[in-house]
């Protein structure tokens, strides 16, 4: 079992649909990031939120729209998707400034755009 | 920009053997190095973290080496088993957030 868990572990949605993709800890990590990964491919980084503010984004079309509504807590809103955003997405979290502490991954949602 | 790659992309060994995993890396400017296992369709598991001070780590029958200067890193695996069968990853952080990946080293253990 991991420590970081999303839900839902599958979700097939239309390219009109607004669904939402769900992160939660409870390991008191302030950082909390999302990636996209393509089969055979490693994980992309798409958002990091430190302290529950976003502080890094890759240049993510905005039907992609990110939301920390609390230290424990990672949302990934998604509306008018395309096909090739298809993918798995990996939520993380760990510490701030602890050069020895590792990102830890939870088990992702398989994404399937119709 | 810093580059990972991963040698070899895939490794095929009978169980027992004692395996090596190769990781280089294009800045020597790192924050850290991360080896990650993958099991197909799961996320990442941590396995072993090298602080960019540090020369290696171990963990059971896993030993991580890092040539900071060389752009290296090694993942020994000590008597394989099956289970040891998934995609590893490297990745290397130079900010402590930001993490670039390797394409990872798909290995398969045989009974």
């Amino acid at each position: 079992d991991t420590e970081v868990t999303q839900t839902p572990k599958h979700l097939v949605m239309g390219m009109t649909n607004k669904k939402s993709l769900k992160c939660e800890q409870h390991m008191g990590h302030r950082a909390m990031y999302w990636y996209k990964q393509k089969a055979k491919k490693p994980p992309e980084l798409m958002f990091v939120y430190s302290y529950e503010k976003l502080s890094i984004n890759e240049s993510v079309p905005s039907r992609f729209s990110p939301e920390c509504p609390n230290s424990s807590l990672l949302n990934l809103h998604l509306h008018a998707l395309q096909p090739e955003d298809s993918a798995l997405y990996l939520c993380a979290s760990s510490q701030i400034g602890a050069r020895n502490q590792p990102q830890h991954f939870g088990d992702g949602t398989r994404l399937s755009i119709l | 920009k810093q580059e990972v790659t991963q040698i070899p992309a895939a490794l095929s060994v009978p169980e027992g053997e004692n395996l090596v995993l190769n990781c280089s890396f294009t800045d020597s400017a790192i924050y850290n190095l991360q080896w990650f296992r993958q099991d197909p369709g799961k996320g990442l598991t941590s396995l072993l973290l090298i602080q960019s001070s540090q020369r290696e780590q171990t963990s059971g029958r896993l030993n991580a080496s890092l040539d900071k200067s060389s752009g290296r890193s090694t993942l020994y695996i000590a008597a394989s088993q099956p289970g040891d069968s998934a995609t590893y990853l490297c990745a290397v952080s130079r900010s402590g957030s930001r993490l670039t990946f390797g394409e990872g080293t798909q290995l398969t253990v045989n009974p």
